[in-house]
């Protein structure tokens, strides 16, 4: 079925590991972006992406890193893993990248816990 | 800027009774408006969108919602509530260049 597949669905990470949060659609989707799920702040824009070779910061950018080298694949990077990090990372994207258009598709969501 | 505020973090109702979500939005222009369900550990789906054409916006599962310039509101309704609308409600307004500002979210339980 077409739409958004994220890996892992679980992952444990040690203080100061580093791991990436793997994302692809084959909806040949221009925008992509990665957002965290904390209870109580909704979800927010980590880093989004307009097309390949382009990515810009969102609301929560530090300690993560993106890239991306194809239209399908969206890879989430931490750099050193924090408490702070623990949380639901969702991948989303969409056709269209303008004012009005953005409706989204999510990925099922990553649960990462740092120790 | 544009921000989004849920008014209610949690809502309680009976089967069968109506359900009132309330989202209050702020935006500089002439905002595009989404109400997304997420479900137990699943990712989020949309509602509905309301985009500047018709104001009252019918979505999927008998949801709908209506745009209120005046009052800066666009609540979520239901006539009557289902068990299976148990779930988190998310109220999202676009800001200029597509970017998705969340609301906090709302949590519905349904009771039988």
């Amino acid at each position: 079925n077409a739409g958004v597949t994220q890996t892992p669905k679980f992952q444990v990470l040690k203080t100061g590991q580093s791991m990436t949060l793997q994302c692809a659609q084959d909806m040949n989707h221009e925008y992509m972006s990665w957002y965290r799920q904390d209870p109580g702040m909704g979800l927010r824009l980590i880093h989004y992406s307009v097309g390949a070779g382009i990515t810009d910061q969102g609301e929560v950018p530090n300690g993560y890193n993106v890239s991306r080298s194809t239209t399908e694949d969206f890879p989430l990077r931490l750099l050193s893993a924090a408490p702070s990090q623990t949380s639901v990372y969702f991948c989303a994207s969409s056709y269209q990248t303008g004012f009005r258009a953005n409706v989204l598709t999510f990925g099922a969501g990553s649960r990462l816990t740092v120790l | 800027a544009q921000s989004v505020t849920q008014l209610d973090s949690h809502v309680s109702v009976s089967e069968g009774t109506p359900v009132l979500l309330r989202c209050n939005y702020s935006s500089s222009y002439s905002p595009s408006l989404f109400w997304y369900v997420q479900h137990p550990n699943k990712g989020l789906q949309l509602l509905l969108k309301y985009t500047s054409a018709a104001t009252l916006v019918k979505g999927i599962n008998g949801f709908e919602a209506e745009f209120k310039k005046s009052e800066t509101s666009f609540h979520l309704t239901k006539p009557s509530a289902h068990m299976s609308d148990a779930a988190e409600y998310f109220c999202v307004v676009s800001s200029p260049g597509g970017k998705l500002i969340f609301g906090q979210g709302t949590e519905l339980s349904v009771k039988p």
